[in-house]
């Protein structure tokens, strides 16, 4: 089982262009969320998709949006890019397993530089 | 809504030596989990610990433990005899009960002296 993983692992855009970072969960998790890290800081929750549908958001513009594909794996699309969304996006998946709790783990990543 | 706070940004440590990290939250639920992360320059963020709100006792994995005081919301990771190993960011996280969701810290960065 490779866990998750997370494509690519970095990348460069310029202002304004749109940037789709994806990620292939854990096999038998159903749930990804999205999280931003900015250098320095602690990760923010973006968004979390389950059954293909944005489950919960975070505090982040309608620039950042996501998919989720009947094999679980999901993407993140930021458009018009700006400056500070420079940072290291991370997905994590996760499967609930029940009075046992959650099950989650993250993907290393993807370094985004916007110029 | 929830809050993380991570006073410390960075601590060192002598190797075999131990040391306390520290973290206070708050949120009003009443069934959440916290967790310690670990984050090495490799960018993975890896699952130290993990307590649940509703036990009592405090958690351990091997020279991993936790000190949760439930009333003064504040839940610290004791590392024992220190490795080399060890050095990396730690960040305290919050979730709720049957939410994957987390709420992260500001991280405290580790280091470890030979």
């Amino acid at each position: 089982d490779a866990g998750v993983t997370q494509s690519p692992t970095h990348l460069i855009k310029t202002r304004g262009q749109q940037v789709t970072l994806r990620c292939s969960p854990k096999s038998g998790h159903d749930t990804v969320s999205w999280y931003q890290q900015a250098l320095g800081q602690g990760p923010q929750f973006i968004f979390q998709y389950y059954e293909e549908e944005e489950r919960q958001r975070g505090n982040f513009p309608d620039r950042f949006s996501g998919h989720q594909f009947p094999n679980y794996s999901s993407e993140l699309n930021v458009n018009a890019l700006l400056l500070g969304d420079s940072a290291l996006y991370l997905c994590a998946s996760s499967l609930d397993l029940g009075l046992a709790g959650i099950e989650q783990y993250f993907g290393p990543g993807t370094r985004l530089t916007v110029t | 809504a929830q809050t993380v706070t991570q006073s410390q940004p960075e601590m060192s440590v002598q190797e075999a030596e131990t040391v306390t990290l520290s973290c206070t939250y708050d949120t009003s639920e009443s069934d959440y989990y916290l967790f310690w992360y670990k984050q090495p320059p490799s960018r993975q963020m890896i699952l130290v610990i993990r307590q649940e709100a509703y036990k009592q006792q405090n958690a351990t994995e091997n020279r991993f433990s936790v000190n949760f005081q439930k009333a003064a919301k504040s839940f610290s990771l004791k590392i024992s005899d220190s490795q080399l190993g060890d050095a990396a960011m730690y960040f305290c996280a919050l979730s709720n009960f049957g939410n994957e969701k987390l709420t992260f810290g500001t991280g405290t960065r580790l280091t470890i002296i030979p």
